[in-house]
């Protein structure tokens, strides 16, 4: 499809366990960015990309949570011994440019529930 | 102090009313450009209307504009002649370039039902 591709749409895991989120950009997409929104809340912002750098993690919660970027395409976000609190939907976006008009095209999110 | 500012948690507005949604901003930034996303239940986000700081004229697209008074930091979204699929929530959103970095920040939305 033309759009931003999120998997898995949904995660069930046990706390303590490791998880990983794919983001696939709409091709020719420069700038990527994952964000996380709690049930009823607003998006907070995580992370980043311009190509394969990351300029900017100051949004990551905890050393538990990272985050690549390969080929300035593809995005994974891993989370590292999964708490109840990182229950929530991330949902990745991509533009392309990071200057401008350029609205951020959002996938449909992945739904992580923590056991 | 918050970025954004959306002070309607909720609102119920009668099919094929006018409706508008409050949003605030505060920036140091002099070039910032503000966004209006539309999320329905079904979580996807979708992007409305976008109003870059320098602009002298409002946003319009289709059914919805941008009420942006720059020396009040506003940016309110109106919507003319209200549709059922109008329902969802809306989120005013602000880009900022703090450090050579793009950052958007998200207000924390008003949940619009329309009444038939």
């Amino acid at each position: 499809g033309a759009g931003v591709s999120q998997s898995p749409s949904n995660k069930v895991t046990e706390k303590g366990k490791d998880v990983e989120l794919r983001c696939d950009p709409i091709s020719g997409h420069t700038a990527l960015y994952w964000y996380r929104q709690s049930l009823g809340q607003g998006l907070e912002f995580l992370i980043y990309f311009q190509g394969n750098s990351a300029p900017d993690k100051s949004g990551l919660p905890s050393d538990r949570f990272s985050a690549e970027r390969t080929g300035g395409s593809v995005s994974t976000l891993t989370i590292q011994r999964t708490q109840q609190e990182d229950s929530a939907v991330y949902l990745c976006a991509s533009s392309q440019t990071r200057l401008g008009n350029q609205p951020q095209h959002f996938g449909d999110g992945t739904r992580l529930s923590i056991l | 102090a918050q970025k954004i500012t959306q002070t309607q948690p909720g609102m119920f507005v009668q099919e094929k009313e006018a409706v508008t949604l409050d949003c605030t901003y505060d920036t140091s930034d002099p070039s910032y450009g503000l966004f209006w996303y539309k999320q329905p239940s079904s979580g996807e986000m979708i992007f409305l209307i976008y109003q870059g700081s320098y602009d002298q004229q409002n946003a319009t697209e289709g059914r919805y504009s941008l009420n942006f008074q720059k020396a009040r930091k506003s940016a309110n979204l109106v919507i003319s002649a209200s549709q059922l699929g109008d329902s969802a929530m809306y989120f005013c959103a602000m880009r900022e370039l703090i450090l050579g970095n793009e950052k958007l920040t998200f207000g924390t939305g008003t949940r619009l039902t329309i009444i038939p």
